[in-house]
């Protein structure tokens, strides 16, 4: 089993809908990120939490400690959207180390 | 423009070679993370610099080794390529440590080992 566990693996909607993709783990962290990969292959960093919610633009993320399960939503999905996302943990014992789920395509169509 | 610039974008080599990977991280991080993206893998924590140290190992084989110049470019050494070395390879910055600043990534070099 995987640390770092992503549902669901792919995920095509419609222009419009609202987005959820789940991110589970099975170890400690410090922090969870989720990350946007292109079809080209750059990655952007959306966000970086290791407590609660955070917001920006259409895009929201939180993340429950207890559970060890953060999410990424997305409002008024649009085309633009499709890319693949990737969320992330990092190690609590005061390295760097990130460990990442293997990513959930999402595909918007219009 | 994540400021973060790798070169080279695209590299194909034989078995037995050996690579260099280029990474100039954006103005004023201090900090530069290597990752390796392969098809069956994933995306993987390879090595981490801070300011010309070595901060944290991953995953990273003894063929490969890594340094962080006083200029506070990286390179990623790859030596003795084996065909599951092809992958795309992302440096990464940030300010600090990662996990008190956002991580700014570079768009990748892909290496392919025929």
């Amino acid at each position: 089993k995987n640390e770092v566990e992503q549902s669901p693996q792919n995920l095509t909607a419609q222009e419009g809908e609202f987005i959820t993709i789940n991110c589970s783990y099975s170890v400690g962290i410090s922090a969870l990120h989720w990350l946007q990969q292109h079809p080209g292959g750059g990655i952007v960093s959306l966000f970086m939490l290791s407590s609660g919610k955070k917001k920006h633009g259409r895009l929201i993320a939180t993340i429950n400690i207890q559970e060890k399960h953060g999410s990424l939503h997305i409002t008024a999905s649009h085309p633009r959207d499709s890319a693949v996302y990737i969320c992330a943990v990092r190690s609590p014992f005061g390295n760097e180390k990130l460990t990442f789920g293997t990513g959930t395509r999402l595909t918007i169509i219009p | 423009d994540s400021g973060v610039t790798q070169t080279p974008k695209h590299l194909i080599t034989a078995t037995g070679q050996r690579v260099t990977l280029r990474c100039s991280p954006r103005s004023g991080d201090l900090s530069v993370y290597w990752y390796q993206q392969s098809l069956d893998q994933g995306l993987q924590f390879l090595i981490q610099y801070y300011n010309g140290e070595e901060r944290a190992k991953g995953n990273i084989l003894e063929r490969f080794s890594a340094q962080q110049f006083p200029d506070l470019h990286s390179e990623l050494n790859l030596s003795s390529l084996e065909l599951g070395d092809s992958a795309l390879y992302f440096c990464a910055s940030s300010l600090v440590g990662q996990g008190s600043s956002p991580l700014h990534f570079g768009n990748g070099t892909r290496l392919t080992v025929t």
